[in-house]
């Protein structure tokens, strides 16, 4: 059973527009949580974390939110861009922070 | 460039035949790790390491080797390649605590087995 789930394989969004990325856990011991982001013919990239002392993390246009009595964690991102097109993983690491589970990742498409 | 390398880029081969995917970085990590990436599934931990000679499973790792004989180098190797194995792989690594610090992966093998 997938530990850390992305329910919503795509998302389109206008751009200027706010995207919002969900993303749901089950593991009580995941202690760290990171968003990669994916071009196609490339590896991911980190785009931000959160440990899970924090319930808001921002970054530029970037802000995650971790909701932990809920495990849900979001993505928020304002205002969108075409270049933000791309395919986003959810990942959660335990403490040891030896083993990275990952979402199924949702595919983002900002229209211009 | 800081980077992780991967070779082949693209790989076919048939069912049986050993393979080895390569994986390097230079940037004095001291964790590696792989990753095959499965429509809907995400990507799956296949093996880390957080050291030299220092290797452990991840979530998927049955069919597939690896060693670390040498801090930048962390090769995969598929002894006996089965069709299931057919997929994308990543090859990671991190400069601090193990995931915990950013992954830089590698752009990806594509494996088909026939």
């Amino acid at each position: 059973d997938q530990q850390v789930k992305q329910n919503s394989p795509s998302l389109s969004v206008q751009e200027g527009r706010i995207s919002i990325l969900n993303c749901d856990y089950t593991n009580s011991m995941f202690d760290y949580f990171l968003w990669y982001k994916k071009y196609p013919a490339e590896g991911p990239t980190f785009l931000i974390s959160i440990s899970s002392i924090k319930d808001k993390n921002e970054d530029g246009r970037f802000t995650v939110f971790l909701n932990k009595s809920a495990k849900h964690l979001s993505l928020h991102i304002v205002p969108s861009q075409p270049g933000d097109s791309a395919v986003y993983f959810c990942a959660a690491s335990g403490w040891a922070g030896n083993m990275l589970t990952f979402g199924g990742g949702t595919r983002l498409m900002v229209k211009p | 460039e800081a980077q992780v390398t991967q070779n082949p880029r693209y790989l076919i081969t048939v069912t049986g035949k050993k393979l080895t995917v390569t994986c390097s970085q230079n940037m004095n990590h001291e964790y590696m790790s792989w990753y095959r990436q499965d429509p809907g599934l995400g990507l799956r931990q296949i093996y880390y390491s957080m050291n030299v000679e220092v290797t452990d499973k991840g979530d998927v790792p049955e069919g597939y080797k690896v060693s670390r004989k040498e801090k930048r180098n962390f090769p995969l190797i598929l002894e006996s390649p089965s069709p299931n194995q057919t997929s994308l792989y990543f090859c990671a690594s991190s400069p601090g605590q193990g995931t915990n610090s950013p992954l830089h992966f590698g752009n990806g093998t594509r494996l088909t087995v026939t």
